[in-house]
């Protein structure tokens, strides 16, 4: 079946350290593919997606290529602030059925200044 | 648009009790999800609606669960009789699919649900 698997964290950093989380994924055919952000207290949001293999997503600072060969959409951002601390869920669409998606467990980035 | 709307933010309850969790989507969206959030088990999907009709609900715990979608605009999510294990954060989500699969779902702030 179809799965998510992401990096475990937390993620701790300095302010404008570079970040890294990683995501792999499992599913037959061409999913699509996104990294969701939630705030405390707050819902996910959409931070970036991509829909097919060498495609790149961004936003905000953050980027995620989309490696059909690895199978894996990492994200990254070049210098972190506070105001990324967050949880960050990698997610996938199957691409042959529906808009249902399935998510990571989810990877909590703490920012410290 | 006020994005997709939860009813109650916060919900305590005590076991053995009928809890209704409500949302609405956002207006013309096609696809209402629910789903549930804990530390143990993260973000799983529980049941999804296309056009007011449930497409999947193999997320469901058990029979104590239930959801309807009645209009485009209104959906419940139920627990009848509800246990200290439903203690969780509930989310809906709603998306407009269009035939391809890379729409995106927007999420409400969620019901915090805790069962005494």
């Amino acid at each position: 079946g179809n799965s998510v698997t992401q990096m475990e964290g937390p993620v701790t950093l300095s302010e404008e350290a570079f970040l890294t989380i990683n995501c792999t994924y499992t599913a037959t055919g061409y999913p699509s593919l996104f990294w969701y952000v939630q705030y405390p207290g707050e819902g996910l949001q959409l931070l970036l997606k991509a829909t097919k293999a060498d495609d790149k997503g961004s936003n905000k600072g953050f980027e995620a290529t989309y490696r059909k060969e690895t199978t894996s959409f990492h994200l990254e951002k070049g210098s972190v602030q506070v105001s990324d601390s967050a949880v960050y869920f990698c997610a996938l669409s199957a691409s042959y059925n529906t808009d249902k998606l399935i998510f990571g467990t989810g990877t909590r980035l703490q920012v410290f200044p | 648009d006020a994005g997709v709307i939860q009813s109650p933010r916060h919900e305590v309850t005590e076991m053995g009790q009928e809890v209704t969790l409500r949302c609405k989507p956002i207006s013309g969206h096609n696809s209402l999800f629910w789903y549930r959030q804990t530390m143990m088990r993260g973000l799983e999907l529980l049941i999804y609606f296309n056009n007011n009709v449930p497409i999947d609900d193999s997320g469901m715990p058990e029979d104590r669960f239930s959801a309807k979608m009645p209009n485009a605009s209104f959906s419940t999510l139920k627990i009848q009789p509800s246990e200290p294990r439903d203690s969780a954060v509930y989310f809906c989500a709603s998306s407009l699919r269009q035939g391809a699969a890379d729409t995106e779902a927007f999420f409400g702030q969620g019901t915090r649900l805790t069962v005494v």
